[in-house]
């Protein structure tokens, strides 16, 4: 069973306007959760965290949300920017040193 | 060097031959990852190193991989009698085991075809 879901596969907005990327997760026992972005034919880099002790966490453009009673977290990118497209996968860190990651959203914006 | 570097970039081969994939994590970064990405699908996690030990080689698909890592650095997925399943990417990370997110810093992957 999949532990963390990333239920939209794909997301297109206008540039300028909001985005939101959201994450499921069914293991109550984490640490954090993080968002990389990944371009076509290159490695997912790092763009933001959160702590389980944190219900929110912002660096720029970028926002995290957590809703623990929900298991629900969504990354929100204001204002999108045609660079941002690209595939955006939500990791779990859960007491193991390994990431598990979600399938991916891929975000499109329209300029 | 300043990046996880990952060889080949790309390998093509012909079912039932043996592969080897390198990754050549950040210097003094003490764990390894290894994941892949099948096509249309998220990346699943294969083994994971602390200097040359593997805690975790949970995810190996089955027994015709294997994985090492010497000298606390490089480290080389084999993957022998490849099938077409087996076609991928495979990338590679390395992290400062330390307090905070787990960041990993990924290599740009070993794209495999097996044909």
């Amino acid at each position: 069973d999949q532990q963390v879901k990333q239920n939209s596969p794909s997301l297109s907005v206008q540039e300028g306007r909001i985005s939101i990327l959201n994450c499921d997760y069914t293991n109550s026992m984490f640490d954090y959760f993080l968002w990389y972005k990944k371009y076509p034919a290159e490695g997912p880099t790092f763009l933001i965290s959160i702590s389980s002790i944190k219900d929110k966490n912002e660096d720029g453009r970028f926002t995290v949300f957590l809703n623990k009673s929900a298991k629900h977290l969504s990354l929100h990118i204001v204002p999108s920017q045609p660079g941002d497209s690209a595939v955006y996968f939500c990791a779990e860190e859960g007491g193991s040193e390994k990431l598990v990651f979600g399938k991916g959203t891929k975000l499109t914006v329209n300029p | 060097g300043a990046g996880v570097s990952q060889s080949p970039s790309n390998k093509v081969t012909e079912k039932g031959k043996d592969v080897e994939l390198r990754c050549d994590p950040i210097s003094g970064h003490t764990a390894l990852y290894w994941y892949r990405q099948s096509l249309g699908q998220g990346l699943e996690f294969l083994i994971y190193f602390q200097g040359n030990s593997a805690p975790d080689k949970s995810g190996l698909p089955s027994d015709r991989f294997s994985a090492e890592r010497t000298g606390g650095s490089v480290s080389t997925l084999t993957i022998q009698r490849t099938q077409q399943e087996d076609s991928a990417v495979y990338l590679c990370a390395s992290t400062l085991t330390a307090s905070g997110a787990n960041v990993l810093t990924f290599g740009a992957g070993s794209r495999l075809t097996v044909l």
